[in-house]
C-alpha cells in the first residue's frame, strides 16, 4: 500500500541555520504531495503542496519538489527561525483518492 | 470561506465512561470528512472517513465509532473509554480528489 516515510527527529538547529527534512514515498499511481504543519496544542495547516513530478511547492520561505524519478519530496528552508519550531508532516493522496496518507512526523527545534 | 470547528478543546474522562466529539464544517456541501488520532509522540492513525451522509468507514478496529447525521456533521464516540483511547483526536475535511485535506484544532483527550 501506500506510504510515506520521512526522517526522524528531533532536529535542532540554530536561527538563521538551512532545513532540510527528508521525505520519500510508495505509492500506486500518481499522488499529490504535501507539506503540513503542526504547532504545539493545535491542529495541523497545510504548508505547502505539488501535485505533479517536477512541480515545486513553495510557502513562508519553505519549498520542496516532487521528484517522481527519487520518489521524493524533501522540505527545505535557507534560514529557519525560533518561530519555525513545530513538527512537521509529510502526506500523500494517491491518485483518484481521498484518504491523505502521513508520514511519523519530524519535530524541529530552533534555538535563539 | 469554508471553516471547521471541533470540540471541545480539551477533555479528561474516567476509563468506563462514554466520549462523544463533534466535529462541523462551514461553508461547503458534501465535504468528505475524517476522523485522525495522534498518540502522544507519535505520527496520525486515520480512524473513520466518510464520503456522504451514513456512509462511514473504519480504518481500524477499536474502541470507537463515528456518525454522521448531517452533510457536515461528524462525530466520533465511545461507550466505554479506555486508558488506551487517550491522544490527540483530528477532525479533517476535503472536498472532490486529490485534494488536501483541512484540520480542525484538535482535541486533547486524557482518560484516567
Amino acid at each position: 500500500g501506500d506510504s510515506v516515510t520521512q526522517m526522524e527527529g528531533p532536529v535542532t538547529l540554530s536561527e538563521e541555520a538551512c532545513l532540510t527534512i527528508n521525505c520519500t514515498y510508495t505509492a500506486t499511481g500518481y499522488p499529490s504531495l504535501f507539506w503540513y504543519v503542526q504547532y504545539p496544542g493545535e491542529g495541523l495547516q497545510l504548508l505547502l503542496k505539488a501535485t505533479k513530478a517536477d512541480d515545486k511547492g513553495s510557502n513562508k520561505g519553505f519549498e520542496a519538489t516532487y521528484r517522481k524519478e527519487t520518489t521524493s519530496f524533501h522540505l527545505e528552508k535557507g534560514s529557519v527561525q525560533v518561530s519555525d519550531s513545530a513538527v512537521y508532516f509529510c502526506a500523500l493522496i494517491d491518485t483518484g483518492g481521498f484518504k491523505t496518507i502521513f508520514g511519523a512526523g519530524t519535530r524541529l527545534f530552533v534555538k535563539a | 470561506s469554508q471553516t471547521i470547528h471541533q470540540w471541545p478543546a480539551t477533555l479528561v474522562q474516567p476509563v468506563g465512561s462514554p466520549l462523544s466529539l463533534e466535529c462541523t464544517v462551514e461553508g461547503t456541501s458534501n465535504p468528505n470528512l475524517y476522523w485522525y488520532r495522534q498518540a502522544a509522540g507519535r505520527g496520525l492513525q486515520l480512524l473513520f472517513y466518510s464520503i456522504g451522509i451514513d456512509q462511514i468507514s473504519s480504518e481500524v478496529p477499536q474502541n470507537l465509532s463515528a456518525s454522521r447525521p448531517q452533510d457536515r456533521q461528524f462525530i466520533l464516540s465511545s461507550k466505554k473509554l479506555l486508558l488506551s483511547d487517550s491522544g490527540f483526536y483530528l477532525c479533517a475535511w476535503s472536498v472532490l480528489v486529490n485534494t488536501e485535506a483541512f484540520f480542525g484544532q484538535g482535541t486533547r483527550l486524557t482518560v484516567v
